[in-house]
This record gives structure tokens, sequence and C-alpha cells, in this order.
């Protein structure tokens, strides 16, 4: 299995921060790398794919970089609604694996 | 655009089949796309159970593998999963989700919970 671990778990940032999530694969999965938000009670949501592809419809101020090893998901200026869990998932092998979690929790 | 909706029981007794579909509107599940489940417990993270092509071909995380049994109805245009031997470790949000190329996941279904428990 290819292992995603996601840095930091939580972090607490106030609107208008900068917000930068790590997700590390245990072996090069290239830019096969896709981000979620996930609100309480609802679907995750996709917002980045090929690990920096922003996808229709998502607020520029989110971003994602990275190939190989390392990603990162940054929000350029946290606003109000982007209070929620971000997840990374692979989909270099067959077997897909997620990340697990970052929970962005207001300051 | 496409939609998804899981439905099924809430509750299942241990030992006992979970037994879930999925169904897809503004769309053909008779496309070139994956048709996936992925399950998150409550208070924890997202893990992929598997996933069916409209060739009948599967997919299934080899942790669940021998009790997951996946089907696609396409004049009903859905799709359906089994899990058998359920255990309380199966407790969890079931979503449903198409898998498109590159492997992302888009549109997902609203989730609906399943309780094992006697």
């Amino acid at each position: 299995d290819i292992q995603m671990t996601q840095s930091p778990s939580a972090l607490s940032a106030s609107v208008g921060d900068r917000v930068t999530i790590t997700c590390r694969a245990s072996q090069s999965i290239s830019i096969y790398l896709n981000w979620y938000q996930q609100k309480p009670g609802k679907a995750p949501k996709l917002l980045i794919y090929a690990a920096s592809s922003l996808q229709s419809g998502v607020p520029s101020r989110f971003s994602g970089s990275g190939s190989g090893t390392d990603f990162t998901l940054t929000i350029s200026s946290l606003q109000p609604e982007d209070f929620a869990a971000y997840y990374c998932q692979q989909s270099y092998s067959t077997l897909l694996t997620f990340g697990g979690g970052t929970k962005v929790e207001i300051k | 655009q496409v939609q998804l909706q899981e439905s099924g029981p809430g509750l299942v007794k241990p030992s006992g089949t979970l037994s879930l579909t999925c169904a897809v509107s503004g769309g053909s599940i008779n496309s070139s796309n994956w048709w996936s489940w992925v399950r998150q417990p409550p208070g924890k993270g997202l893990q992929w159970i598997g996933e069916i092509y409209h060739t009948g071909s599967t997919n299934s995380n080899p942790s669940l593998k021998s009790r997951v049994t996946m089907s696609m109805d396409k004049s009903k245009n859905q799709f359906s999963l089994k899990l058998s031997s359920v255990t309380a470790a199966d407790t969890a949000v079931y979503y449903c989700a198409r898998r498109r190329s590159l492997g992302l996941f888009d549109p997902w279904g609203q989730g609906t919970l399943v309780t094992v428990s006697s």
C-alpha cells in the first residue's frame, strides 16, 4: 500500500491567514495526487487534482504543488467558509488511499 | 450534471450483510468511469472500499476484498455494494462516487450512515 501522511493533523488559523498543509507519500506517485475539502456532515468536495490543477468552480485562493512524494495545499487567504477538514488522496496505484486529514479550525 | 444518491438500511446486525445502492442521475453509468465506494467511520478518515466499471470489472481494497461484492444495474442506472460478515468496525458513513481519469473522485453522493449493532 502507498501510505499518505498529512501534517499537521489540525491547525488553528485566523481569517486572512495563509495556510499550508503537507501530504507525503510513502513512495513516488508522480503527480497523481488530489485534494478534497470536507465540511461537517457533508461529502468531500474535490479542490485540486493532478497535484496542481484547480477544479472548476473552486476559488483561486486554493492552490496545490508538488510531485514525487511531497505535496502541499495552500490557502492564500483563509476565509470563514474554509474552516473544514482537508484530505489528500493518491491515485497512482490501484489501491487508492487517503491521508489522515487536516482539520482547519478558527483561532 | 451527474448526481449520486446512496440508499439502504441504516442498521445492520453483526455477522449480517450490509447492502447499499447508488442511483446515478444526469449521466449514464455505462460510460468510461469507475463507480466507487468510500467509507468514513465516525470521527475518522476516508477509506476506499472498491469500484466497478461498466464492463463489470471490479477493483477492491485487499483489506475488505473477501467480504465485498459489487454489481451494477444498467437498466436502472445504479450500482450496488454488499459487505458481508459485518462487525461494529464496519459502522461508518458510506459514500458512492464517480472516479474519473487521473483517479479523482467527483462527484460524491451525500453519504449514508450504516450502524452495525444488535
